[in-house]
């Protein structure tokens, strides 16, 4: 399963688009990138996934290279419900566990 | 449906004693999962099952044991407890391997081991 890399924490304010990028440089061929959110005292949720270009859904876009060596959570206009922790995860589409890093502690500000 | 359930949601051990925390889902997930996650670091695995009858370890097995004798319920069992099994502990589940990125978690079991 790839390593990966992405910012401890970061800041933004009420109604600001936030993109947080993770770094996965051994990702393989048939590896999936998936991003999930957790808020305090509860579990993880996932939020999407994708395998190269960019995916949106209601939530969130990922926004994913041509070489896939990193992949870009964008968040729109962020509110204050969306401070949590945020995972990126890379694995295979038919892996049997996913392996969470640290995650990237987002704050909100008003 | 109630998604994956967990009991209890808080529990205080004394060191050496036993105890399992229960886990189920009414989603007909085929996998089910059991992580540990310490203050303000990530999730580890401790073990996973891919259907009932079978399961296997994860990154942090050890002090833990498990059984999967039912699609429904994956209890994990806490013997000789000791101060570093003190975490959140969470159950998750997926419907199988296509999908087993997307995990479905439960509320958690605060455990404190003293």
């Amino acid at each position: 399963l790839a390593k990966t890399t992405q910012p401890i924490s970061m800041d933004s304010y009420e109604g600001q688009e936030v993109n947080i990028t993770c770094s996965h440089n051994n990702i393989a061929t048939n590896d999936y990138i998936t991003w999930y959110q957790q808020f305090p005292s509860q579990g993880p949720r996932f939020i999407i996934q994708g395998y190269k270009t960019k995916v949106t859904n209601e939530v969130a876009s990922l926004f994913i290279p041509a070489d896939r060596k990193s992949s870009t959570l964008s968040l729109p206009r962020v509110s204050l419900s969306d401070t949590a922790v945020y995972y990126c995860l890379v694995g295979g589409h038919n892996t049997d566990k996913l392996i969470f890093g640290t995650g990237t502690r987002l704050q909100v500000f008003p | 449906n109630a998604g994956v359930t967990q009991t209890p949601k808080f529990r205080i051990l004394k060191i050496g004693q036993s105890m399992t925390l229960q886990c189920a889902q009414d989603m007909n997930h085929n996998y089910m999962y059991w992580y540990r996650q310490d203050p303000g670091m990530g999730l580890k695995l401790i073990y996973y099952s891919v259907g009932a009858g079978i399961t296997d370890k994860g990154e942090v097995p050890n002090g833990y044991n498990v059984s999967r004798s039912t699609t429904e319920d994956f209890p994990l069992r806490l013997e000789l407890a000791a101060p570093s099994q003190t975490s959140v502990y969470f159950c998750a589940s997926s419907y199988d391997a296509s999908r087993s990125y997307e995990q479905y978690f439960g509320p958690g079991t605060r455990l404190t081991v003293t």
